[in-house]
């Protein structure tokens, strides 16, 4: 089946220590973000992807870095400089091909809890 | 002035009911229109797009778009308590090949 895997489902971490999302798709998209969903909120993009090895931040990337070694991939760290880590991560992805960038599908999310 | 405005709700209705969802945006260069369906502890499910004015139809779902009025909507018909979730809109510009999401409204079809 096509789709998108976010791993792990939950993830516990101590204050201080960096930690990292795992996001695959085989969809066989170029496109590829994350977002941040704290309670309430909309979803707010943190970094993206539209092609292997090139990136860009989006509107909070401070505290957090990616890498975009393989198309399939797109692993979000989260570091010890992020302030409130604590939120639900969403990684989507796309595309790049006219509209159809903008037509985002999304993985199942992993709740992260930094205490 | 917020970009986009999304009522939370949550917004509470019997089964069979019509609903309304509705978003307002203020940046003139939005093209394309999209709600997201999301499910408690879930990732967001891609429902409806549009690219244009106008009404798009889907089944039990119509998704409307006014430009000049830089207002869209989400009519569900006969509402089932499968529809309850959180309704996300979400805008794209074509200079940017980004998202912006709304907060998102909280449905409630009550059986």
């Amino acid at each position: 089946d096509g789709g998108i895997t976010q791993s792990p489902k939950y993830l516990f971490r101590k204050e201080g220590q960096n930690v990292t999302l795992s996001c695959e798709q085989n969809l066989n998209h170029d496109a590829m973000y994350w977002y941040r969903q704290d309670p309430g909120q909309g979803l707010r993009l943190i970094y993206y992807s539209q092609i292997v090895n090139d990136f860009q931040k989006g509107d909070i990337a401070e505290g957090y870095s990616v890498s975009r070694e393989k198309k399939e991939s797109f692993p979000l760290t989260v570091t010890s400089a992020q302030k409130n880590p604590t939120a639900f991560y969403l990684c989507a992805s796309s595309s790049r091909t006219g509209s159809f960038l903008y037509e985002q599908y999304f993985g199942p999310g992993t709740r992260l809890t930094v205490t | 002035q917020k970009e986009v405005e999304q009522d939370p709700g949550p917004l509470s209705v019997p089964e069979g009911a019509i609903v309304s969802l509705n978003c307002t945006y203020s940046n003139s260069a939005f093209q394309y229109f999209m709600w997201y369906r999301q499910y408690s502890r879930k990732g967001p499910e891609l429902l409806m797009y549009t690219y244009s004015s106008g009404n798009k139809e889907d089944g039990r779902f119509t998704a409307q778009v006014d430009k000049s009025s830089k207002y869209i909507s989400l009519f569900i018909r006969d509402s089932q308590p499968s529809d309850s979730a959180t309704y996300l809109c979400a805008f794209g510009s074509s200079n940017t090949g980004k998202l912006i999401f709304g907060q998102g409204t909280t449905l409630q079809v009550k059986p």
